[in-house]
């Protein structure tokens, strides 16, 4: 199972990125996002499509249906730049999307 | 707080295995919550799934490393391990063990270690 993403996507400060994530019948699934800054471990940010771990602010979104989830950021800050990964689970394996570089310009 | 520790030799030479071990700190790691996972990066790219650990002793692999890999829990250490056996270049990466939350069709990772970079080379 695949999941494919965008290798990059650029954002002025306080505007809105979008993020996407596909892969077959994705909505079926539940996908798991995850921010990395430079040099980090990564970090989730959103878990089952659209929830927030506590202490990720309520300007990261998400949704997932059809073939495509997609993660939002709003107003975005110069601190969101990072790669972002998706994952799904496909019933036996853990699967990552090869991430997308978020970069605040 | 939760801490896991990645420990282990930095470099490996080809066709060697490469050993890790986790150490879980001010956690359970018998939680019935919870598995516990290895997943590696190489430079630029995504993460890559390796493989997963009960603390009965259960795992489940990515298939496509499954034939190389070998995860083991040590209960009393509170500690789980990794072994990559006829290692090569490509294995080159940085390994992190990390805890993975698991509920039916819900599997996520929710806490990683630091992460270690390891390099096969002769």
């Amino acid at each position: 199972y695949d999941l494919t993403q965008p290798p990059s996507v650029s954002v002025s400060p306080g505007q809105t990125a979008s993020i996407t994530c596909s892969g077959d019948k994705l909505g079926d699934k539940y996908v798991y996002w995850y921010q990395q800054r430079s040099g980090q471990s990564p970090v989730v940010v959103i878990y089952q499509d659209a929830k927030r771990p506590s202490g990720i602010p309520d300007r990261v979104s998400a949704s997932n249906s059809g073939n495509t989830a997609t993660l939002t950021i709003s107003g975005t800050q110069a601190m969101d730049e990072a790669d972002y990964f998706c994952q799904a689970w496909d019933g036996s394996t853990v699967v990552f999307g090869g991430g997308t570089k978020l970069t605040v310009l | 707080q939760l801490q896991l520790q990645e420990s282990g030799p930095r470099l490996v030479k080809p066709s060697e295995t490469l050993s890790f071990t986790c150490t879980v700190s001010d956690v359970s790691i018998t939680s019935i919550t919870y598995y516990w996972g290895w997943i590696r990066q190489s430079p630029g790219k995504g993460p890559e799934w390796i493989g997963s650990i009960y603390h009965d002793g259960g795992t489940y692999y990515n298939p496509s490393l499954q034939s190389r890999v070998t995860l083991s829990v040590e209960t009393s250490r509170s500690q789980f391990s990794l072994h990559l056996s006829s290692v090569t270049a490509a294995d080159t990466a940085i390994y992190y063990c990390a805890r993975l939350l698991s509920g039916g069709s819900s599997q996520y990772f929710d806490f990683w270690g630091q992460g270690a970079l390891v390099t096969v080379s002769s």
